[in-house]
């Protein structure tokens, strides 16, 4: 099973906007849902998204999400230093599992 | 107030065999599916398996496929995996989640326990 593809890093200021890509296949993410975890350091993943663009209740508006096609991204506008965590895409895949991205960590400088 | 708690975890020999136990509470349990995701040290999310609310359906990952076993008994509200032939790559944080909606649906978790450590080690 691959992952699904996210980059390793990525970075900004405090109230800057952070972009976040996930890209996959058809048999995943061209076909179901993406959903995307926050975890933060020493703790368990926590739902951020679902079903693409969906915020669970207590989720701030500044974390938003979309999918075109075969690739998903999360966006966290308004960076703040407790946004620092580790981000992970994840989709169903037509293999009759969940795929997780590798992950991407997200530093404020 | 959705809780999810794992216990089993542990130190155990390459070859040998360990059993997860996820005890849930704060929701109607048979209606949900469970997943286990897993956590080697330093290392992303792997899904490892799925179960359905009624335990008809299990689901598992290539790398645990004929070796981990899931199970669940509705009337203690608890999910088991039953690890065997474990090798050293095996060694991670387990997590049991709980699926996001109910029925036969199973793109997201919504609530995740806390983790528990297996170790594999000679």
């Amino acid at each position: 099973q691959s992952v699904l593809t996210q980059p390793p890093s990525a970075s900004g200021t405090p109230g800057q906007r952070v972009t976040i890509s996930c890209s996959g296949s058809s048999s995943n993410i061209g076909s179901f849902y993406v959903s995307w975890y926050q975890q933060l350091p020493g703790t368990a993943p926590k739902l951020l998204i679902y079903r693409n663009d969906r915020r669970p209740s207590g989720v701030p508006e500044r974390f938003s999400g979309s999918k075109s096609g075969t690739s998903a991204s999360l966006a966290i506008s308004g960076l703040r230093s407790e946004d620092e965590a580790e981000y992970y895409c994840a989709a169903w895949d037509d293999s009759l599992s969940v795929l997780f991205g590798g992950g991407t960590k997200v530093t404020v400088l | 107030e959705v809780q999810l708690v794992e216990s089993g975890g542990g130190v155990v020999q390459p070859g040998g065999s360990l059993r997860l136990s996820c005890a849930a509470s704060g929701f109607t349990f048979h209606n949900y599916a469970i997943h286990w995701v897993r956590q080697a040290p330093g290392k992303g999310l792997e899904w490892v398996s799925l179960i359905s609310g009624d335990g008809d359906i299990t689901y598992y990952g290539n790398s645990v496929r004929g070796r981990f076993t899931v199970s669940r008994d509705n009337s203690k509200n608890s999910v088991y995996l039953q690890m065997d032939s474990l090798t050293t790559e095996d060694t991670a944080f387990y997590y049991c989640a709980k699926g996001g909606e109910p029925g036969f649906s199973w793109d997201y978790f919504d609530y995740w326990g806390q983790g528990t450590l297996v170790t594999v080690s000679s």
